[in-house]
């Protein structure tokens, strides 16, 4: 059973450094790996997916790496904004009987001005 | 393109009692997905859909829930009788097929059991 672990559980910077998230799974055999960002009160938007073959993948200020033999995956957010507040959630894909996502318990994030 | 839309976005029940909520994915989507999400934790699928069947339902609490997609395309998930430990938010999503693209997520229900 694949499980999720994300690091730190919050994280409170000041506005403009480097948000550094940390994901860890223990099945290695995933086939993605989906990053999500939950504002309060809504539903998940999907930031980054990473397949399986990729080692990063990018879009904007964020980058996401992925190191599938050690279960593994950074979530990178350069120069925060306070609209970065939020919590973000990562989620391993195995490919059994369609694609399941698995999710961590997410790390809130709040960028202060 | 509309995304996935859920109803009611609120509701307080008192424990016993009976509630449903119901999803409608993205037009074409034939995968669709009911999650639970308990305060600080994070989404637990409870059932999947491919089309009109069930792919999933290892997590969902049959004694008590139940969870239907007539024609494929809306879905609704029932709570009878609802406990305490229900109070959650229940979220649905699709996409385009059980083994490929990314999942899309409605607002989520947010159910609160007194």
């Amino acid at each position: 059973k694949q499980e999720v672990t994300q690091i730190p559980a919050a994280l409170s910077v000041p506005e403009g450094e480097n948000l550094v998230l940390n994901c860890s799974f223990t099945d290695s055999a995933i086939y993605n790996l989906q990053w999500f960002r939950q504002d309060p009160g809504k539903g998940l938007t999907s930031l980054l997916l990473i397949q399986s073959s990729q080692r990063e993948q990018t879009s904007g200020r964020l980058n996401a790496s992925l190191d599938k033999s050690s279960g593994r995956s950074t979530l990178y957010i350069a120069a925060s904004q306070p609209g970065d507040s939020a919590t973000y959630l990562c989620a391993p894909e195995i490919k059994a009987a369609g694609n399941k996502l698995t999710f961590g318990g997410g790390t809130r994030v709040l960028v202060k001005p | 393109e509309a995304g996935v839309a859920q109803s009611p976005r609120y509701k307080i029940i008192e424990k016993r009692q009976s509630v449903a909520f119901w999803c409608n994915p993205i037009s074409g989507h034939a995968t669709l997905y009911w999650y639970q999400q308990i305060l600080g934790q994070g989404p637990k699928l409870l059932i999947q859909f491919q089309n009109n069947g069930v792919v999933d339902d290892s997590q969902l609490p049959k004694d008590r829930f139940s969870a239907e997609r007539l024609k494929g395309v809306d879905s609704t998930l029932k709570i009878q009788p609802a406990k305490l430990e229900d109070s959650a938010v229940y979220l649905c999503a699709s996409s385009q097929g059980w083994d490929e693209g990314e999942q899309y997520f409605g607002p989520g229900t947010r159910l609160t059991v007194t």
